[in-house]
């Protein structure tokens, strides 16, 4: 079975600077799917940016990047330019690739951003 | 407005009783979820389902039944075997292709009486 681990409970940024979550996971297959979710004070669960195995190329959204290390198992999110909006629980999630990846999402205990004024 | 519907929003539960949580969606999605979430827990897979008429157990299957008789609805239904299940309970869709993300609705808080 595949873990995901967010090791840090809560971060604090002050706003305008720039902040790294860590994830890590464990697995044995080679194909997979990785994503980080934004869970704000309304709990709605909201999708940050995702990231494909296969690809070399760590993903990128507007202020929002990854740095993905496979050989690592390392799925870690930077977010530039922190704004208020951003304060939310940050979640990582693995999906396996086989069945077509229909299994659901295995996710990390999450982080909680807090972005200092 | 295409979306994923849960209600109710908040629902109490007195000890022995069944409630059923409910999950419309009109994503036209073949794939449905249920995850619970505590404090401090993540979310956690309970059931899905990939077509009509079928359903797997996810992590934490016990105490919870599902049904999925229409392509738009999967209900959950926490039962009094269930013996804690004050938690947040999120249904989510996917259209079962790769790399595609799963869409959430916006919860039910169920609670203990």
């Amino acid at each position: 079975a595949q873990t995901v681990t967010q090791s840090q409970p809560e971060m604090s940024v002050q706003e305008a600077e720039t902040v790294t979550l860590s994830c890590t996971y464990d697995t044995s297959e080679s194909d997979y799917y990785l994503f980080w979710y934004k869970q704000p004070p309304s709990r709605q669960m909201i999708l940050v940016i995702r990231q494909e195995a296969y690809k070399q190329q760590n993903a990128t959204e507007n202020r929002f990047s990854v740095n993905f290390q496979k050989a690592a198992k390392s799925f870690s999110l930077k977010i530039s330019d922190s704004q208020l909006g951003d304060a939310a629980m940050y979640f990582c999630a693995y999906r396996s690739a086989m069945r077509g990846g229909a299994d659901g999402l295995t996710f990390g205990k999450g982080t909680h951003l807090i972005i200092q004024p | 407005d295409g979306g994923i519907t849960q209600s109710p929003k908040y629902l109490f539960r007195k000890e022995g009783q069944n409630v059923t949580l409910s999950c419309e969606q009109n994503l036209n999605h073949d794939a449905m979820y249920w995850y619970r979430q505590d404090p401090g827990q993540g979310l956690r897979l309970i059931y899905y389902s990939q077509i009509v008429n079928d359903f797997q157990k996810g992590d934490i299957a016990e105490g919870y039944s599902v049904s999925r008789e229409k392509k738009e609805s999967f209900p959950l239904t926490v039962t009094s075997a269930q013996k804690n299940p004050t938690a947040f309970y999120l249904c989510a869709t996917e259209t079962g292709v790769g790399n595609q993300p799963q869409h959430f609705g916006d919860g039910t808080r169920l609670s203990i009486l």
